[in-house]
């Protein structure tokens, strides 16, 4: 089984940059997965990482260390409406996801 | 239909009556998901299916069961449903042979249950 812990919640102010931390214990890995999900829709993909390292998508970008069961969120020159819960995911060598309880970020003027 | 249709959107009824939700895809992606979520606990796998005519029981299958006629539906039922089925039910899909087998989701079912 998959074992996902995030923080429950950040806040930060527009234009800054906040880190959302993941950290997982899994008995069998196949990947991790960071999903945004505004208040009363559905989950969109934001990134994927399978190796070791940094993978950078605009202004997100995403790291992940296997050895550590560890990865970030990394959200940069943030806007009103990145505003919403970040959701950390991993994928087992069934290709099933199992999610964490998500981190809620909120956005300041 | 784009993606991925759920039904209905909403939804309250009575425990201990038959529910059934609706999920489409057009995508011809061969798995798909029903997951739950609940404040705090996140998104929950319920059942998958990896391919038409086969399922599995993801990490709270009891009391829902599903079915994989073909490619492209995947309805969820509750036989009896209780109160603690109260929650956002959400279907989701992908294609398996992608490396990065990312989810799309459907815009999800609130179901109450009294």
């Amino acid at each position: 089984g998959q074992n996902i812990d995030q923080p429950t919640e950040m806040t930060a102010t527009e234009g800054a940059i906040v880190q959302i931390n993941c950290t997982y214990q899994t008995s069998g890995f196949n990947g991790l997965f960071w999903y945004q999900q505004h208040a009363g829709e559905a989950p969109t993909f934001l990134s994927y990482n399978v190796l070791d390292g940094l993978e950078e998508k605009g202004r997100f970008s995403s790291f992940l260390s296997r050895s550590k069961g560890y990865s970030y969120l990394l959200l940069k020159e943030l806007q009103m409406k990145d505003s919403a819960s970040y959701l950390c995911a991993v994928r087992d060598q069934d290709y099933k996801l199992s999610f964490g309880a998500g981190t809620t970020v909120t956005v300041r003027a | 239909i784009a993606g991925i249709t759920q039904a209905p959107t909403s939804q309250i009824l009575a425990a201990g009556r038959r529910m059934t939700l609706r999920c489409t895809q057009d995508m011809r992606h061969n798995a798909m998901y029903w997951y739950r979520q609940d404040l705090g606990l996140g998104l929950r796998l319920i059942h998958y299916s990896n391919t038409a005519g086969t399922t599995g029981k993801g990490e709270v299958p009891d009391g829902y069961s599903v079915s994989r006629a073909n490619t492209d539906d995947f309805p969820l039922t509750l036989a009896s449903a209780v109160p603690s089925q109260t929650s956002v039910y959400f279907c989701a899909s992908s294609h398996l042979a992608d490396g990065a087998n990312v989810l799309t989701f459907g815009a999800g079912s609130r179901l109450t249950v009294l």
